[in-house]
């Protein structure tokens, strides 16, 4: 499951910080959206979903904004540890009827 | 673990060989999909199947020919590949199409020589 090679913007915290990832979507129809997380060597894993209804949903110690105007998506993870270093992307429905479109994603590494 | 399977988790094959991807979901779901995952580009939907019917081809080369027999299985078939199609191949199941996320598998990670 490693992305080497995409060049992805990486963020670097130190454990027990707060970490923001950034997702842009290109598509103002979309109703649905999630983050998913990927480790080296795994397929990605759901973490939080949200719809177009809605602007923030939390979960366990995350938390997804959406911010339809500006078509951003951002995922707030609490007190972040060192098993949350990954790839994360976000994914976005396109339109109302499509299919998930994937960003680039971001590399997240956790300094303990 | 997810509830979906995937074999071989790496396969190396060369430009005229055949082979086939193996997908299995133990959810019950009625969605199951392949993506390719390459270095250079984020992941790209390939297939989408939706009780065992396909439902969207997204413009892939005939050289990759799926198949899904029942809705707890999907096959990829691979014949005469490219080395620019060495990816990582995720096959991924959600209940339906429509709004719900979707489980991904590990992947085989394929490369062609």
């Amino acid at each position: 499951g490693e992305s080497v090679g995409l060049h992805l913007p990486t963020l670097s915290v130190q454990e027990g910080d707060n970490s923001i990832i950034n997702c842009a979507y290109s598509n103002s129809a979309s109703d649905y959206f999630i983050w998913y997380k990927q480790e080296s060597g795994k397929g990605p894993q759901f973490i939080i979903d949200i719809r177009s209804n809605m602007d923030k949903r939390q979960g366990q110690r995350v938390t997804v904004l959406l911010n339809k105007t500006v078509k951003h998506l951002s995922l707030q993870i609490a007190a972040t540890q060192p098993g949350d270093s990954a790839v994360y992307f976000c994914a976005w429905r396109n339109g109302s009827q499509g299919n998930l479109i994937f960003g680039k994603g971001t590399k997240l590494s956790v300094k303990p | 673990e997810t509830g979906v399977t995937q074999t071989p988790r790496h396969l190396v094959m060369g430009m005229t060989n055949k082979k086939s991807l193996k997908c299995e979901q133990h959810l019950g779901h009625n969605a199951m999909y392949w993506y390719k995952q390459s270095a250079k580009k984020p992941l790209e939907l390939m297939f989408v199947y939706s009780l065992e019917e396909r439902v969207e081809n997204n413009s892939v080369p005939s050289r990759f020919s799926p198949e899904c027999p029942n809705s707890s299985h999907l096959f990829l078939h691979l014949h005469t590949l490219q080395p620019e199609d060495s990816a990582l191949y995720l096959c991924a199941s959600s209940p339906g199409t429509g709004n719900y996320e979707q489980y991904f598998g590990p992947g085989t990670r394929l490369t062609v020589t």
